[in-house]
């Protein structure tokens, strides 16, 4: 079964630098979610939306915006980074019409920063 | 605010053996639940979840949890572990927002599970 796909699986990137993750979804699913994931720690939710409108906003710094496009994929824009952005990046999608939105994750996107 | 709590950060078990991994949840009305398991430098992928009906459900793996609402519990289980079951388990609250959706997962802090031969 198709499964979320991200890109890129690694990334380095210097302080103060700009980042971009990218996130498809399972086909069908309409929705994505974003969180991040930091060494030893448990996944923290960052934003997601449903119809390429924001649905929900946890953690994220201002430093941060994303956005789903027409085609239901998702960008994850990360500026001025932060070595304590380096973190493992997870996107994860759902299909809102389902009775029980379930969340299924993709592999996630390795960020590091120097 | 919805949490999670898992009160055990490691737990080793003898391969073969059973084991239970805890799980308590805090949030106002019936939450729906998850547990999702996490090998090293991989994504987390969804063991089973609870939303209503039967307390006790089954997933893949050979895995099941059980709901018990006067405990706020959600408690994983598995009769007989097998070497590749060594991981991180996650343990995950999601609640419905007014939109009918599903709002971000709140997660707990994770439970490293160790197999001894």
């Amino acid at each position: 079964a198709a499964g979320v796909i991200q890109s890129p699986r690694h990334l380095i990137k210097e302080k103060r630098e700009t980042a971009t993750l990218k996130c498809y979804p399972i086909p069908r699913h309409d929705t994505v979610y974003w969180y991040q994931q930091g060494p030893g720690q448990d996944p923290q939710f960052l934003i997601s939306f449903y119809e390429k409108m924001q649905s929900d906003k946890g953690s994220i710094p201002d430093r941060f915006s994303a956005q789903q496009f027409s085609d239901y994929h998702s960008e994850l824009n990360m500026s001025s980074l932060e070595l304590g952005d380096s973190a493992l990046y997870f996107c994860a999608s759902s299909f809102r019409s389902q009775r029980v939105d379930t969340q299924y994750f993709g592999p996630g996107t390795r960020l590091t920063v120097l | 605010a919805q949490s999670v709590t898992q009160p055990d950060i490691h737990i080793t078990v003898s391969e073969g053996a059973s084991l239970e991994l805890r799980c308590n949840y805090s949030y106002g009305a019936t939450p729906y639940l998850f547990w999702y398991v996490q090998s090293p430098g991989q994504g987390l992928q969804l063991l089973l979840k609870y939303f209503s009906g039967d307390t006790l459900v089954q997933g893949i793996k050979g895995f099941e949890a059980e709901f018990k609402r006067s405990q706020s519990s959600f408690n994983l289980r598995k009769p007989s572990v097998h070497w590749s079951d060594a991981a991180e388990y996650f343990c995950a609250v999601g609640v419905f927002n007014s939109g009918g959706g599903a709002d971000g997962l709140t997660f707990g802090k994770g439970t490293h599970l160790i197999i001894q031969p």
